[in-house]
């Protein structure tokens, strides 16, 4: 979708809190959803990955819900830590059981900050 | 480090100047793809490699701009007559086949 530019979504809490970021994705279409965590400077770094087929998934101290009705993605993260701290985005992409070549198309971004 | 290495990390050019830049993927992986980036937006597709072949160019990909990956390993994009709009951190990222993309560290161009 489009962004608007640099006035990112801001979400501060505090270290050990839980943190929930939200994401509405563009194309219906798309069936393959990623989270990714880019810290200043580096590139995005993976975190969680979802398919359509799925509306929950989890890895380690993070779930990631997909609810394809309202086209929205959230990614939880539990006992946020100060290394958590980064800029995190949600991606789409057509998979296509794997036919497609599986551009991402990237959503806003939300800047998370965790406080000791 | 997610195995994908960019080079160099920075550059800064004076307009009408060419660049290149080069990525290396995993070792194994098929499919390599250059993303451009500015300043608080999220990663924006401009073109994509299935082993050596080009498969797909963004509309982003201006004539100034050409990829290659000539034996399937490495890729280089180079920009011709750079302008301050080019300004960006250019991204690159593989995968095998459809599984998840790693993303190197990029390169942060400045045009001055």
């Amino acid at each position: 979708g489009e962004s608007v530019g640099l006035h990112l979504p801001t979400l501060s809490v505090q270290e050990g809190d839980n943190s929930i970021i939200n994401c509405a994705y563009s194309n219906s279409a798309s069936d393959y959803f990623i989270w990714y965590k880019q810290e200043s400077g580096k590139g995005p770094q993976f975190i969680i990955d979802i398919r359509s087929n799925m509306d929950k998934r989890q890895g380690q101290r993070v779930t990631v819900l997909l609810n394809k009705t309202v086209k929205h993605l959230s990614l939880q993260i539990a006992a946020t830590q100060p290394g958590d701290s980064a800029v995190y985005f949600c991606a789409e992409s057509l998979d296509a059981g794997g036919t497609s070549y599986g551009k991402l198309t990237f959503g806003q971004g939300t800047i998370l900050t965790v406080h000791p | 480090d997610t195995g994908v290495s960019q080079d160099p990390r920075h550059k800064i050019t004076k307009r009408g100047q060419n660049v290149t830049f080069r990525c290396d993927p995993i070792s194994e992986h098929n499919r390599l793809y250059w993303y451009r980036q500015t300043l608080g937006q999220g990663p924006e597709f401009l073109t994509y490699f299935q082993n050596e072949a080009q498969l797909e160019k963004s509309r982003l990909l201006s004539d100034r701009f050409s990829a290659e990956r000539p034996k399937g390993s490495f890729s280089t994009l180079e920009i011709q007559r750079t302008e301050q709009g080019d300004s960006a951190m250019y991204l690159c990222a593989s995968s095998l086949w459809n599984q998840k993309q790693y993303f190197g560290p990029g390169t942060r161009l400045t045009v001055t």
